[in-house]
C-alpha cells in the first residue's frame, strides 16, 4: 500500500526566511508520481508540481524548488525568501502509475505560517 | 480557477438526512474523483469515475454513492448522514486515468451535519 508522511505538522517562519517542507513516501510500484498541492486559507487545493519516478532532476520555479531523491524516498519542497502569501497548508501526494486508476494518496499536510 | 465547479459551496443539514453534491469537470477531462477532507481523517480518496464507469474505490462508506453522467458531470450522494460526515468534499478531474496526470480540484463543498 502507498503511504505519504509529512512529519512537520506546523512551521512558522519570518518573512524572507527559506523554509523546507519534508515529504517521505512509500510505494511498491516502480512507476509512480509525486505531487505537491497548496491549500490557502480560502480552502481550495492548488496544484504546484508533478514529478515522475524516473526523473530525479531537481526543479526550480521562481522561489519554489523541489528535491526528489529516490534513495531516501523523499520529495522535499523549499520556498526561498518566504512571503506572507505563502501561508497555507501544503500537501504532498503520491499516485501509482501504470494502472487504470490514479487516486492520490495525500500526506497529512504541513501548515506554513509566514509572519512579518 | 481550476475549471472544476462544485455545487453547492456550503450545505447544512441534519443527521439522518440525504444530500447530493454535484461536480462538473474541466472541459475535456474524462476522469472525476471525489475526496473527503476532515480534521481527523485528513484528505481521503473516496471514488473515481472515468467516462461514466467506476474505476477505483477508496474508503467510501456504504451510505455514500456516486455516479458520472453522460455529460461527464458527477454527483456524490450521502445518505443517513451522521455528525462525523461533516467535512469538506472535493471533486477533482483529470484528462485520463493513469497516475501521471495532475488532478485539478474544485473549490469544495463544505458539509455540516447538525
Amino acid at each position: 500500500a502507498q503511504k505519504v508522511t509529512q512529519a512537520q505538522t506546523e512551521i512558522s517562519v519570518v518573512e524572507k526566511e527559506d523554509v523546507t517542507l519534508d515529504c517521505v513516501y512509500e510505494t511498491r510500484d516502480t512507476t509512480y508520481y509525486l505531487f505537491w498541492y497548496k491549500q490557502p486559507p480560502s480552502g481550495e487545493l492548488v496544484f504546484l508540481i508533478r514529478r515522475n519516478s524516473f526523473d530525479e532532476q531537481n526543479e526550480i520555479s521562481g522561489r519554489y524548488s523541489w528535491n526528489f531523491q529516490k534513495s531516501t524516498s523523499s520529495f522535499n519542497f523549499t520556498i526561498t525568501a518566504s512571503q506572507v502569501v505563502d501561508s497555507a497548508v501544503y500537501f504532498c501526494a503520491l499516485s501509482e502509475g501504470g494502472g487504470t486508476a490514479s487516486k492520490l494518496t495525500f500526506g497529512t499536510g504541513t501548515r506554513l505560517q509566514v509572519t512579518l | 480557477d481550476s475549471g472544476v465547479t462544485q455545487t453547492p459551496k456550503h450545505l447544512i443539514t441534519a443527521t439522518g438526512q440525504r444530500v447530493t453534491l454535484r461536480c462538473s469537470p474541466r472541459s475535456g477531462d474524462l476522469s472525476v474523483y471525489w475526496y473527503q477532507q476532515s480534521l481527523d481523517q485528513g484528505l481521503q480518496f473516496l471514488i473515481q469515475y472515468y467516462n461514466g464507469e467506476e474505476r477505483a474505490k477508496g474508503n467510501i462508506l456504504e451510505r455514500f454513492s456516486a455516479q458520472q453522467f453522460p455529460d461527464l458531470h458527477s454527483e456524490l450522494n450521502l445518505s443517513s448522514l451522521e455528525l462525523g460526515d461533516s467535512a469538506l468534499y472535493f471533486c477533482a478531474s483529470s484528462v485520463g486515468t493513469i497516475g501521471s496526470g495532475e488532478q485539478f480540484f474544485g473549490p469544495g463543498t463544505r458539509l455540516t451535519v447538525l
